[in-house]
């Protein structure tokens, strides 16, 4: 089994509609990221969260919110998805040990469709 | 402003030769750290090689290494010796400030030819 776990994996939806975007992990990690993809931009930074009561901000929050309801568990929503959502999402962890150091573990990603 | 910048979108490479990803990057920071993942077509991300700031050796892993010029803030991979199965989106992100988030480039699309 994977240590980050994504669900679901693909979504199709329509304008307008509820979405929610889940992440687990079993690594232990205390710090939980949701990135988004778009081709030829990389990976851009939605939430992150460093402990249960700790959320932070990232680069393109609006339209977005996320819940930490433990600590191996990160939501993401889309309250009323919009076409320009159409994206690859991925959750990722890491360890507050050796910030610097430490690399990004990643989710297999959610495709998500907003028609 | 841009913080990773990768300048080349696609790259060719015969198989068997060696080939280096551009990546140069921009802080104020004395603390941070440099990192290459790679995308295959399937879609996940690989964490290949991690280049801290401090560290004075250039980092090496196995076919990958980081070729690391601090005062150009430039953190280029090589990738020796390559093969079919290096064909993959490859990206460059770096860690650093109080927050220590992970920024990434826009990527390079490797395509190595048999």
């Amino acid at each position: 089994d994977a240590d980050v776990t994504q669900t679901p994996r693909n979504r199709i939806t329509k304008t307008g509609k509820r979405i929610m975007l889940e992440c687990s992990q079993t690594k232990g990690h205390d710090r939980m990221y949701w990135y988004r993809q778009d081709p030829g931009l990389g990976l851009r930074l939605i939430y992150y969260s460093f402990d249960v009561k700790d959320i932070n901000k990232g680069e393109i929050s609006d339209g977005y919110s996320v819940s930490r309801q433990a600590q191996a568990k990160f939501s993401l929503s889309l309250e009323s998805a919009i076409p320009n959502q159409t994206a690859l999402y991925f959750c990722a962890t890491t360890s507050s040990m050796g910030l610097s150091t430490g690399e990004l573990f990643f989710g297999e990603g959610s495709r998500l469709t907003v028609l | 402003a841009q913080k990773i910048t990768q300048t080349q979108p696609g790259m060719f490479v015969q198989e068997k030769e060696a080939v280096t990803l551009d990546c140069t990057y921009d802080t104020s920071d004395q603390s941070y750290g440099l990192f290459w993942y790679k995308q295959p077509s399937s879609g996940e991300m690989i964490f290949l090689i991690y280049q801290g700031s401090y560290d004075e050796q250039n980092a090496t892993e196995g076919r990958y290494s980081l070729n690391f010029q601090k005062a150009r803030k430039s953190a280029n991979l090589v990738i020796s010796a390559s093969q079919l199965g290096d064909s993959a989106m490859y990206f460059c992100a770096m860690r650093e400030g109080p927050n220590n988030d992970m920024r990434f480039g826009a990527g390079t699309r490797l395509t190595v030819k048999p």
